[in-house]
């Protein structure tokens, strides 16, 4: 069971690149996040999605960009790299909001340096 | 906005001995949800408490949701090296869509 895939795994970026980071899940979830962690920190939400075509910030969305065209994909792109966006990027998925009960599964995560 | 702090930040303890991390919201939750992150992995979902004064055991892990559900706690019954990690707590304001994470603790197990 393939579950929730993230690629690429590793990333070092110069300063204004852009990039995409590209998630997809298997489970049929309805609902995906992203997160960034940064070292010895907890998780912040980027963007989350609740199904394909709506999208919606979270608590950093800034220098970030998310679409979700389909159930399975929900790519994150950032414009313009930062120094401050050196973290590593988690995209999750579950069948419904965390109030009815249902966890989030993540994938193995994105390591992205931008230098 | 909302906040979830967690303490300690760190804990180091001999195999054997008992954990506890506690989980304090500023504002009351609808639900708590548990995460274990092993070093270098993504977080991987334990547990959810729902109710006000809720307890939930898994094995040598307990978990009670606060009577006024604005605070959690996870304890750990004789620690194994196993158990080593950081735990998270993440919980959400009734009404809010965003799901906040707390600044987790790091679990060292000495053998």
């Amino acid at each position: 069971n393939a579950g929730v895939t993230q690629t690429p795994k590793f990333r070092i970026l110069k300063i204004g690149q852009s990039m995409t980071l590209q998630c997809t899940q298997d489970m049929n979830h309805n609902y995906m996040y992203w997160y960034r962690q940064d070292p010895g920190m907890g998780l912040k939400l980027i963007y989350y999605s609740v199904g394909a075509g709506i999208t919606d910030k979270g608590e950093v969305p800034n220098g970030y960009n998310v679409s979700r065209s389909t159930t399975e994909d929900f790519p994150l792109r950032l414009e313009l790299a930062a120094p401050s966006q050196t973290s590593v990027y988690f995209c999750a998925s579950s069948y419904s909001w965390a109030t009815s009960n249902q966890p989030q599964h993540f994938g193995d995560g994105t390591r992205l340096s931008i230098l | 906005g909302q906040q979830v702090m967690q303490i300690p930040q760190y804990q180091h303890v001999q195999e054997g001995e008992d954990f506890t991390t506690y989980c304090n919201s500023s504002t009351t939750l609808s639900n708590i949800q548990w995460y274990k992150q092993r070093p270098g992995g993504h977080p991987v979902f334990l547990i959810q408490l729902v109710k006000s004064g809720e307890v939930k055991k898994q094995k040598r892990l307990t978990f009670q949701f606060g009577e006024a559900k604005k605070n959690s706690s996870l304890h750990i019954t004789a620690t194994q090296t196993t158990d080593v990690g950081t735990y998270f707590c993440a919980g959400d304001q009734t009404g809010a869509n965003n799901l906040f994470f707390g600044t987790g603790t790091r679990l060292t197990v000495i053998p």
